[in-house]
């Protein structure tokens, strides 16, 4: 079966310093990749997608960045980060087929990381 | 610009009380609806709704789309404590992008 591992659970870090999230998923190939952040009390903002190794579509311009070295990895990044930075960022995969965007695979997601900026 | 709207933005009910949950969308090359339920960590997946007029049902839930007037609602019958969440609805178009409601917060209390 399939999982998402995502870590870590908890971030406590000062503004300026980098930042960097990572998320691995199991027992699937291709899959499509999303990074999301949940401000408190809202819904969950895309931040960016990946359909393949190096394929990074980004939905909101902003501070962070992300990569997809391998696979089944997906990481979350930042040089310095900001205030606004904080909140419950949430990794999630999706079955892939970049032949065919059929749309009909739901989301699974990770535990996501809670990260506050002081 | 593409668009999802959930109503109400939360909502207060007692134990067995029944709720609809509303979720409307204004997107381009829809191909289908989700909704998650999100209690303090991970959504979790609830339905995905392709074709209008469809039921799909599991337990005291259940979740139905009209892609005439684009928007879908989630009804819970019966709730119970355990229904508290927040419940996102999510739209999919041109592909695989997610997009999300800001969620409905659902407090169930005795």
């Amino acid at each position: 079966s399939q999982t998402i591992h995502q870590w870590p659970a908890t971030l406590v870090q000062p503004v300026g310093s980098p930042l960097s999230l990572e998320c691995t998923v199991e027992g699937t190939s291709n899959p499509n990749l999303y990074w999301y952040r949940q401000a408190a009390g809202r819904g969950l903002q895309l931040l960016f997608y990946s359909v393949g190794i190096g394929q990074i579509s980004s939905e909101v311009p902003q501070n962070l960045s992300a990569s997809r070295p391998q696979d089944r990895q997906f990481i979350l990044s930042s040089k310095k980060l900001l205030l606004s930075d904080s909140g419950f960022y949430l990794c999630a995969w999706s079955v892939g087929n970049p032949l065919r965007l059929t749309g009909n695979q739901p989301q699974h997601f990770g535990d996501g990381t809670r990260l506050s900026i002081l | 610009e593409d668009k999802v709207v959930q109503s109400p933005l939360s909502l207060v009910v007692h134990e067995g009380d029944t709720v609809t949950l509303n979720c409307s969308y204004e997107v381009t090359n829809f191909r289908s609806l989700l909704w998650y339920k999100q209690e303090k960590k991970a959504p979790t997946f609830l339905f995905m709704l392709t074709s209008s007029g469809i039921e799909k049902k599991s337990g005291r839930l259940s979740s139905i789309l009209d892609k005439k007037e684009l928007f879908s609602i989630l009804n819970i019958t019966a709730t119970q404590t355990g229904d508290s969440a927040i419940y996102l609805c999510a739209v999919v178009f041109t592909g695989n992008q997610f997009y999300f409601g800001t969620g409905t917060s659902l407090t169930v209390i005795p």
